[in-house]
C-alpha cells in the first residue's frame, strides 16, 4: 500500500539554525515526491518537487529536500531558518505509473522557528 | 492573475441545509479536486475530476455532491446528509504537463461552520 509518513507533528528550531522535516514514503514504483507549506487559515502552496535526476531539489523560500531511494526518504531542509518558516508542511507522493495522479499525503508536521 | 478563486472563504450552515462552495481556476488546468482538512489535520480527498462532465469519489464522499459542466468550475455542495460538516475545505487543480511531474495547486479554502 503507497503511504507517507511525517514522524514528527511538530519541530522546534531557533532563529538562525539548520530545520529539517523527515518524509519516508511506501510506493510500488517510482514516487513523485512534493512539499507544501500552509500558513493559518490559507490553502497549501507548492515548495518544490522530484520527479527525475539530481536527488538534491530546490525550491521556494531557500527550502531544499534530498531525495534518498535506499532510505525512502525525502526529506526537507533548510540551512538558517527564519521565523516566518513557522507553518504546517506537508509531505506527499505520488506513483509514477498511477494513472489516477492521486497524491498520497502526510499528516503534516507544524514547524515553529522561535527567535 | 492565473490562479484558483474559492468563495466564500467563511460559511455558516445552518442544521439540515445543503451549501455550495464555489471553485473556479484560469489555469486551463484539466483535473480538479476537493479536499477536507480538520484542524491539525492532514488533508482527506473528498471528489477529484479528471474532465469536464466526469468525476470520481475520493476517500470521504458521503455526504458531499459535485459536478463539472465547465473545465473552470468544479462546485461542492454539502449536503444535511453530511453530519459533521465543520471545516476547511480546499480546492486544487493540476495541469497535464507530465514533464512537470503534474503539481497540484491549491486555492485558499473556505471555512464552513455549521452553527
Amino acid at each position: 500500500a503507497q503511504s507517507v509518513a511525517q514522524p514528527e507533528d511538530q519541530v522546534n528550531v531557533a532563529e538562525g539554525n539548520p530545520l529539517t522535516v523527515k518524509c519516508t514514503y511506501s510506493v510500488s514504483g517510482n514516487p513523485y515526491l512534493f512539499w507544501y507549506v500552509q500558513y493559518p487559515n490559507r490553502g497549501l502552496q507548492f515548495l518544490l518537487k522530484y520527479i527525475t535526476g539530481d536527488n538534491l531539489v530546490k525550491g521556494s523560500y531557500g527550502f531544499e529536500a534530498e531525495f534518498n531511494k535506499s532510505q525512502t526518504s525525502f526529506h526537507l531542509k533548510k540551512p538558517s531558518a527564519l521565523v516566518s518558516d513557522s507553518a504546517l508542511y506537508f509531505c506527499a507522493v505520488r506513483d509514477m505509473e498511477d494513472s489516477n495522479y492521486q497524491l498520497i499525503w502526510g499528516a503534516g508536521t507544524k514547524l515553529i522557528i522561535k527567535p | 492573475d492565473g490562479g484558483i478563486t474559492q468563495s466564500p472563504k467563511y460559511l455558516f450552515r445552518k442544521e439540515g441545509q445543503n451549501v455550495t462552495l464555489s471553485c473556479e481556476q484560469n489555469l486551463n488546468h484539466d483535473a480538479m479536486y476537493w479536499y477536507r482538512q480538520d484542524p491539525g489535520q492532514g488533508l482527506r480527498l473528498i471528489y477529484y475530476s479528471q474532465i469536464v462532465n466526469d468525476f470520481q469519489k475520493g476517500d470521504i464522499a458521503e455526504g458531499y455532491s459535485v459536478s463539472r459542466e465547465k473545465k473552470e468550475s468544479f462546485p461542492l455542495t454539502v449536503t444535511s446528509a453530511q453530519k459533521n460538516p465543520t471545516a476547511f475545505y480546499l480546492c486544487a487543480s493540476r495541469g497535464r504537463n507530465r514533464n512537470s511531474g503534474n503539481t497540484i495547486y491549491f486555492g485558499e479554502g473556505s471555512w464552513l461552520t455549521v452553527v
